[in-house]
């Protein structure tokens, strides 16, 4: 089946500090993925579509400069949260759909959680 | 506004008993709905994927129907079991876009 990783599985940093949060596709090429974040008690959110070899689209309200999206390869996307402060804590949450499909199901990865002190 | 509803909120039940949660979605025109199962800290469990043109789906004790014309969408589980606790979330794929809206959840706590 469609395996979906993510690194790392959950991190801890410092208030001004810079994260990057990996996403891969393990055994097949993902043209689309797709971050979501979950906040405590509440569902996920999506914060932007990531397009391998283009710019991401992001949400209404999702600071593209604070949150830096690469899709470089069709295996691999990228997540930083730039300057990371207490309120962007959270569970982060990738999936990514196959390329050449109808997009017709996207699978998940198991998820980062960020705690920013 | 495309929204997605479970009710209820939170369930606790005994051991051995049938169940069935609640999604209901406010737009019919929809590609796809899928049940998640999300452990506490845990990422996402896919369960069942039901297309526009489907009734329903079964894995095991699970059964998920569509009724795309009242915006509804139920999961059943059967012979509930302790393990079965987690909190479970509907999405929905909407027509014409990529995106799923997620439910806020129903945490379940099947009791031994």
């Amino acid at each position: 089946g469609a395996v979906v990783s993510q690194h790392p599985s959950w991190v801890i940093c410092k208030s001004g500090t810079s994260v990057k949060i990996e996403c891969r596709s393990l055994d097949f090429q993902a043209t689309t993925m797709f971050w979501y974040r979950q906040f405590p008690k509440q569902s996920l959110m999506l914060m932007a579509t990531s397009n391998e070899g283009s710019k991401a689209t992001y949400e209404q309200g999702v600071e593209k400069d604070k949150f830096l999206i690469n899709h470089a390869s069709l295996t691999l996307s990228t997540l930083t949260v730039t300057s990371a402060h207490p309120e962007d804590s959270s569970f982060y949450i990738c999936s990514a759909t196959l390329s050449g499909g109808s997009y017709n199901e996207q699978f998940f990865g198991p998820g980062t959680r960020l705690t920013v002190l | 506004k495309q929204e997605v509803t479970q009710i209820p909120a939170a369930l606790s039940v005994p051991e051995g008993e049938n169940l069935v949660l609640n999604c209901s979605f406010t737009d019919s025109a929809i590609y796809n709905l899928q049940w998640f199962r999300q452990d506490p800290g845990k990422g996402l469990t896919s369960l069942l994927l039901i297309q526009s043109s489907q009734r329903e789906q079964t894995s095991g004790r699970l059964n998920a129907s569509l009724d795309k014309s009242s915006g509804r969408s139920t999961l059943y589980i059967a012979a509930s079991q302790p393990g079965d606790s987690a909190t479970y979330l509907c999405a929905v794929r909407f027509t014409g876009t990529y995106k799923y809206i997620f439910g806020t959840g129903t945490r379940l706590k099947v009791l031994a």
